[in-house]
């Protein structure tokens, strides 16, 4: 099976654009989840995705947003870019676990994006 | 909230076994993982472990739970330098598939 694929790699925008990233799945996994890595905070959940449905949410302010579509393929969103927002986006699929509980999350490579 | 803790660096010589430690506070706590991340690379999911279990073995990866003490360990038997890199310790509640890290453990393997 491939594994979880992220699009594009690497991406540099200016403060204040707005910009957009994908994520496919696993095959037959239907749940989406969205990390962020930076340095200094580390590994942040920002949201996760099953069936079209936004299930979980961090504590992120409301510039990021992020959608699943009917094949599990999802996207992020992050607007009005701030130079804080530099960082390795990683997103996660996962199975469904029993009532809902996940047990295997399997990570993309990553969006590195730079905000200038 | 849920707090996972890592130290933040181990050095060990080839050929050794190799201890990270990992503590968390969240007593909800269903699953914990360990995440293996190579510089510029995404996360790979070493193993993980139900909370109603003590230890879980997989080829040179032994992981230790002591729910009491919320102690999470993984220790690598005879240490390659491929090992060289961060390890993340993570756990998740019911609350569904939202993991929270720790800082990560860079572990050096010196020839």
């Amino acid at each position: 099976k491939a594994g979880v694929t992220q699009t594009p790699r690497y991406l540099i925008k200016t403060r204040g654009q707005q910009v957009t990233l994908s994520c496919s799945p696993i095959s037959g996994h239907r749940s989406v989840s969205w990390y962020q890595q930076t340095p200094g905070q580390g590994l942040q959940f920002l949201f996760e995705y099953f069936s079209e449905t936004q299930r979980n949410k961090g504590n992120f302010p409301g510039r990021f947003s992020g959608r699943q579509f009917s094949n599990s393929r999802s996207e992020m969103n992050v607007s009005t870019l701030e130079l804080g927002d530099s960082a390795l986006y990683l997103c996660a699929s996962s199975p469904q676990g029993l009532a809902g509980a996940s047990y295997e999350q399997y990570f993309g490579p990553g969006t590195r994006l730079t905000v200038t | 909230g849920e707090d996972v803790e890592q130290s933040l660096f181990l050095s060990v010589r080839e050929g050794d076994s190799s201890v990270i430690n990992c503590t968390y506070t969240d007593s909800s706590s269903t699953y914990l993982y360990w995440y293996k991340q190579e510089p510029g690379a995404g996360l790979q999911l070493l193993t993980y472990i139900f909370s109603n279990m003590d230890m879980k073995q997989d080829q040179r990866l032994t992981v230790l739970l002591n729910k009491k003490d919320k102690h999470l360990s993984l220790r690598i038997a005879d240490t390659q330098t491929g090992d060289s890199a961060i390890y993340f310790c993570a756990e998740s509640s019911n609350a569904g598939n939202m993991l929270t890290f720790g800082g990560g453990t860079r572990l050096m393997v010196k020839p």
